[in-house]
């Protein structure tokens, strides 16, 4: 059964740099095609692809976002990391993890962590 | 990066109406496009992958077609439980932009 939880600071002040882990089971990110991924939803709006990384260590960013952005991995804990620097109120946002598999479909996903950045 | 652009942003419907959503690619994205299903407070859901695939476990009224820049998702017969947002995806190149949504609702 896959599962994955995201984790991180409900709250953080502007300028600061956040940092989200998601937890999973059910797979390993060491298996050949195998990724996770970050999303961010803020509240009404649509959904924002963030970063990607892959079993082979290939990592992506969003292209507006890219220099504020970091992903990581630890596939001993099972675990990918996201940071995010100099945090802004437009920031506020639902972050999901999801794994993806080939065709870079999204299958399975985490509940959700939301993150809203004030002051 | 490759824009994804959805039409109509909402709309309303009635039980049983057949209903179809559009998604276009700034590109060609051939058939690398999957469909997703957010209802309120939950993460989203895989309808269709790759264009026209159902996702494992969807029910067959969900449909997907297209290729290139043009692609449509289709529900035959809308049940009480469809009534979300809807999301096209590209998956052709990173990044992998989504589309804005289109919300169905209740008529």
């Amino acid at each position: 059964q896959v599962t994955l939880r995201e984790s991180g600071p409900a709250l953080v002040k502007p300028t600061q740099t956040l940092t989200l882990t998601c937890t999973f089971s059910g797979f390993s990110l060491s298996t050949s095609g195998m990724c996770v991924s970050w999303i961010r939803q803020p509240p009404g709006k649509a959904l924002e692809w963030l970063a990607r990384i892959d079993w082979d260590d290939d990592k992506y960013y969003s292209t507006s976002l890219r220099t504020r952005l970091t992903i990581s991995k630890d596939t001993s804990k099972n675990q990918v990391v996201l940071t995010m620097t100099n945090m802004d109120p437009v920031d506020t946002a639902t972050y999901y993890c999801t794994r993806v598999v080939p065709a870079a479909m999204h299958d399975y996903w985490g509940q959700g962590t939301l993150v809203t950045v004030s002051s | 990066d490759i824009q994804m652009t959805q039409s109509p942003s909402s709309l309303s419907a009635s039980v049983g109406d057949r209903v179809t959503i559009t998604c276009r690619a700034s590109q060609s994205i051939s058939k690398y496009l999957n469909w997703y299903q957010q209802k309120p407070g939950k993460a989203p859901k895989v309808l269709i992958f790759a264009a026209s695939s159902l996702q494992s476990g969807v029910p067959s009224r969900f449909s997907g077609s297209g290729s290139g820049t043009d692609f449509t998702l289709t529900i035959s017969s809308l049940q009480p439980e469809d009534f979300a947002i809807y999301y096209c995806q590209q998956s052709f190149s990173p990044p992998w932009t989504f589309g804005q949504g289109t919300k169905v609702e209740i008529k």
